[in-house]
């Protein structure tokens, strides 16, 4: 069974970088069925999807943060990362990583347990 | 910008039926924007209920379907229990790539 874990800082002063690792087990990472995502959740608000990013690399990003977000996957280490720079404290939100199927976007089968980041002095 | 517009709030009695819609501000959804829908309880990562317009995730009770209505992808809940009340949120795949969620309804069972 796919388990996804969220890694990273509780919480990031205003303008710092934002860094941010999921771990994949129970199944691999690499696989040509799936890809692999960011969605975050601003407290007491909708979700926003960040990103999706396939094995090989190849990623998609959401337009409004495009310019300030990167996604990679370590195959090796069987983990994948997000990136997001400029923060503020708009970017304050619950992140969670995902499992996207491939033939069916938007279709996030499997959940992490969500991480909170705070952006503060 | 499109905007993914969804009630913001619902009611329904228990052993009602509520539907809730999943719109966009400029065009119509329709099955090629592969709708999907999920459930969130406070402190908890959102579940899957249906994906691509209508299909179930696994066990979901077949009281959850989904489907187009109009303009709008919806949920329909036949037979609204207590422990239905949570949020709901949709998703669609917009022709640019990219995943647009609504802002959420919370559903309250009354």
């Amino acid at each position: 069974q796919l388990h996804l874990q969220e890694s990273g800082p509780g919480l990031v002063k205003p303008s710092e970088t934002l860094s941010l690792t999921c771990t994949v087990s129970g199944d691999s990472i690499i696989t040509s069925n799936f890809y692999w995502v960011w969605i975050r959740q601003p407290p007491g608000k909708g979700l926003e999807w960040i990103g999706s990013v396939y094995y090989t690399g190849s990623s998609y990003y959401n337009p409004s943060l495009k310019s300030r977000v990167t996604m990679s996957v370590d195959t090796s280490r069987s983990r994948f990362s997000l990136n997001l720079i400029s923060l503020t404290a708009a970017d304050t939100a619950v992140y969670y990583c995902a499992r996207e199927e491939y033939t069916f976007r938007g279709w996030f089968d499997t959940w992490g347990q969500g991480t909170l980041v705070t952006v503060s002095s | 910008q499109t905007v993914v517009t969804q009630e913001p709030s619902v009611s329904v009695s228990p052993g009602g039926t509520v539907t809730l819609t999943c719109g966009l501000s400029s065009g119509s959804v329709s099955t090629s924007l592969y709708p999907t829908w999920y459930q969130q309880s406070p402190g908890q990562a959102p579940r899957t209920l249906i994906y691509t317009t209508n299909i179930r995730s696994s066990g979901v009770p077949d009281r959850f379907s989904g489907s187009i209505l109009g303009d709008k992808a919806a949920l329909t809940i036949t037979g609204a229990q207590a422990d239905d009340e949570s949020h709901y949120h949709c998703v669609l795949f917009t022709a640019s790539g990219i995943r647009l969620f609504g802002g959420g309804t919370k559903l309250t069972v009354l």
